[in-house]
């Protein structure tokens, strides 16, 4: 069955810092990863997908992440951080288990920058 | 082209009644997704249709929860007699197709509150 993992449920960075938000996926095909975020009370934003074409995923706002399928590892960088960037961020698999193919999410890390 | 329309945006029921969520997809969409999203967690499946057919319900509640998406008009999440522990938000989502790499795009969600 598939799953997601992600390591840390609250992260901390200074604004213009790097950004490393940790991901962990298991699944029995090949999978599309994504990365969404959710600000306060807001819907989910996509902000990358890897679907095999380059295992490094460029996405919006600067955000990047790198296929490790050795480490099954999806990691979410940002080389400086913004303020803006502050939100809740899912990392979500999808693959065709139990023959359809859905959307399986992290718990999600809350990015926090601090001034 | 309009993203997925979500209404309510909230919904407050007292315990007892019934509790009706509305989603619209993105035009062109005809796979649609509800995800159930509690307080300081992740979104979790619940049922997966296209239309007039339920593909994947297995992260629906055996009682009170039921789904359904017509040929035409929006997809409806119904809850029956709600409680107190169904207060949370409920997001929809819809694709245009399934398959590796599609990805899914998310409506602002309905915040039930259940008094």
């Amino acid at each position: 069955a598939q799953s997601v993992t992600q390591l840390d449920s609250h992260v901390s960075v200074s604004e213009g810092t790097p950004v490393l938000l940790r991901c962990n996926y298991s699944s029995s095909y090949s999978p599309s990863l994504f990365w969404y975020v959710q600000h306060p009370n807001k819907g989910l934003q996509l902000l990358l997908k890897y679907t095999s074409a380059a295992t490094l995923v460029k996405g919006i706002n600067g955000f990047e992440a790198e296929f490790k399928k050795s480490e099954t590892s999806f990691h979410l960088t940002k080389p400086s951080a913004h303020m803006s960037d502050a939100a809740e961020y899912f990392c979500v698999v999808s693959d065709q288990d139990s023959g359809t193919y859905k959307y399986i999410f992290g718990t999600g890390t809350r990015l926090k920058v601090l001034a | 082209n309009a993203g997925v329309m979500q209404n309510p945006r909230h919904l407050v029921r007292r315990r007892g009644q019934e509790a009706r969520l509305r989603c619209s997809p993105m035009k062109g969409h005809s796979h649609v997704y509800w995800y159930r999203q509690l307080p300081e967690e992740g979104l979790k499946f619940m049922v997966y249709l296209q239309k007039e057919n339920i593909i994947d319900e297995s992260g629906m509640p055996k009682e009170r929860f039921s789904a359904e998406f017509p040929k035409e008009g929006p997809s409806i999440l119904r809850i029956q007699q709600v409680v107190r522990g169904d207060s949370a938000a409920y997001f929809c989502a819809s694709s245009p197709a399934t398959g590796w790499g599609t990805e899914a795009f998310f409506g602002q969600g309905t915040r039930l509150t259940v008094v």
